[in-house]
């Protein structure tokens, strides 16, 4: 079957660097997005990888392993304001999105 | 540039009354999704469109859902009748090859 797995939840401080873990399994693969969503909002596009390694975006960046079916987003100079839920979705061969549970992320001054 | 409009953005009825939401994507955009989420989860496909065809729809339960796309711009999605379960977040969303563009989202409670 197909499956996304990430943390429930994480907690960071304020300033702070904190990187979120995905892994996947999906029929063939067509790219991993990241999605972040505040509470009571609609999921907003943050990244996608297709080929292994690093993007980055000012303070967030993605990684993405093929080989693993891992993922990462790291996010870097924390603030208040991400305080939110991060959705980890895998494209399968069909182009259909595999969608995570998603991972709250709190931060602490 | 117009983002994805949605309505109603809440409501409330009763079990098995009926009720139906109604998605505007962003003009240009051929593919659009139905999306149902509930606390603490992803989001859920009930149902993809390509332009006006059903491409994915095996998620819809059929026996009251329903959904379509007319001239393949705007969608609705209507269920009925409604049960306690159906009470989530309806997300519409259009784009392309993977980044979607979501509408804020119809919060159904169901009493």
């Amino acid at each position: 079957g197909q499956n996304i797995d990430q943390p429930t939840e994480m907690t960071a401080t304020e300033g702070a660097i904190v990187q979120i873990n995905c892994t996947y399994q999906t029929s063939g693969f067509n790219g991993l997005f990241w999605y972040q969503q505040h509470a009571g909002e609609a999921p907003t596009f943050l990244s996608y990888n297709v080929l292994d390694g690093l993007e980055e975006k000012g303070r967030f960046s993605s990684f993405l392993s093929r080989s693993k079916g891992y993922s990462y987003l790291l996010l870097k100079e924390l603030q208040m304001k991400d305080s939110a839920s991060y959705l980890c979705a895998a494209m399968d061969s069909n182009y259909q999105l595999i969608w995570g549970a998603g991972t709250k992320l709190i931060i602490k001054p | 540039e117009a983002g994805v409009v949605q309505s109603p953005r809440y409501k409330i009825i009763e079990k098995k009354q009926p009720v139906a939401f109604w998605c505007n994507p962003i003009s240009g955009h051929n593919t659009l999704y139905w999306y149902r989420q509930n606390l603490g989860q992803g989001p859920e496909l009930l149902i993809r469109y390509e332009n006006e065809e059903a491409v994915d729809d095996s998620q819809l339960p059929k026996d009251r859902f329903s959904a379509e796309r007319l001239k393949g711009v705007d969608s609705t999605l209507k269920i009925q009748p409604a049960e306690l379960g159906d009470s989530a977040v309806y997300l519409c969303a259009s784009g392309s090859t993977g980044e979607l563009f979501f509408g804020e989202g119809s919060r159904l409670t169901v009493l």
